[in-house]
């Protein structure tokens, strides 16, 4: 089976920096992806890891462990807009799908 | 690209009729769609992984006869929701995945259905 957990909720402050972690347990991994989630809307997609290290874009990074099951994503310069729920979810190859986390629901302050 | 389209966006019937929900990748050919249902402030909850052209694999706990969906083509698939009840009205999202490695879903904006 496979267990992603990730914390339920965030709160940030405009113009800062969060970081939202995700760990997971799985086999045949085979990616890591990040999504966005508004409320009332459906996910679109943030990034993907498969290799180990971190990938930047714009103001959203995202970073892989394969070794400690662990990915990050990290959102800087906050803008409210920011202010949503974000997936984690892990392909695993040998189910040929992706197993999403519970999603963490991050909340910026003016 | 890839861009993925859901129909309809919204849905009110009456309990005991059947809705069908339409899912197409407007601009690849998706090898897998997948379908979600997701409830108010609840996370994604997969129901089922349908290939082109063979029977869809359904999680545990999804009734195969209540949520029919048929992946005609590479491009669409459809879930019909057969006797909708009122526990039945949730957001229905599909996804599609190109293959090719990367494996990425690519979401349809989804589909609201209250019946009532």
């Amino acid at each position: 089976g496979q267990n992603i957990d990730q914390p339920t909720e965030m709160t940030a402050t405009e113009g800062a920096i969060v970081q939202i972690n995700c760990t997971y347990q799985t086999s045949g991994f085979n990616g890591l992806f990040w999504y966005q989630q508004h409320a009332g809307e459906a996910p679109t997609f943030l990034s993907y890891n498969v290799l180990d290290g971190l990938e930047e874009k714009g103001r959203f990074s995202s970073f892989l462990s394969r070794s400690k099951g662990y990915s990050y994503l990290l959102l800087k310069e906050l803008q409210m807009k920011d202010s949503a729920s974000y997936l984690c979810a892990v392909y695993n190859t040998n189910a040929g799908k992706s197993t999403f986390g519970d999603g963490t629901t991050l909340t910026v302050k003016p | 690209g890839a861009v993925v389209s859901q129909h309809p966006s919204r849905v009110i019937c009456k309990s005991g009729t059947s809705v069908k929900i339409e899912c197409r990748s407007l601009d690849f050919q998706a090898t897998t769609m997948f379908w979600y249902r997701q409830f108010p402030k609840q996370s994604l909850m997969l129901m089922a992984t349908s290939n082109e052209g063979s029977k869809a694999t359904y999680e545990q706990g999804v009734e195969k006869d209540k949520f029919l969906i048929n992946h005609a083509s590479l491009t669409l698939s459809t879930l019909t929701v057969t006797s909708a009840h009122p526990e039945d009205s949730s957001f229905y999202i599909c996804s599609a995945a190109r293959g090719g490695g990367r494996n990425e879903q690519f979401f349809g904006p989804g589909t609201r259905l209250t019946v009532l």
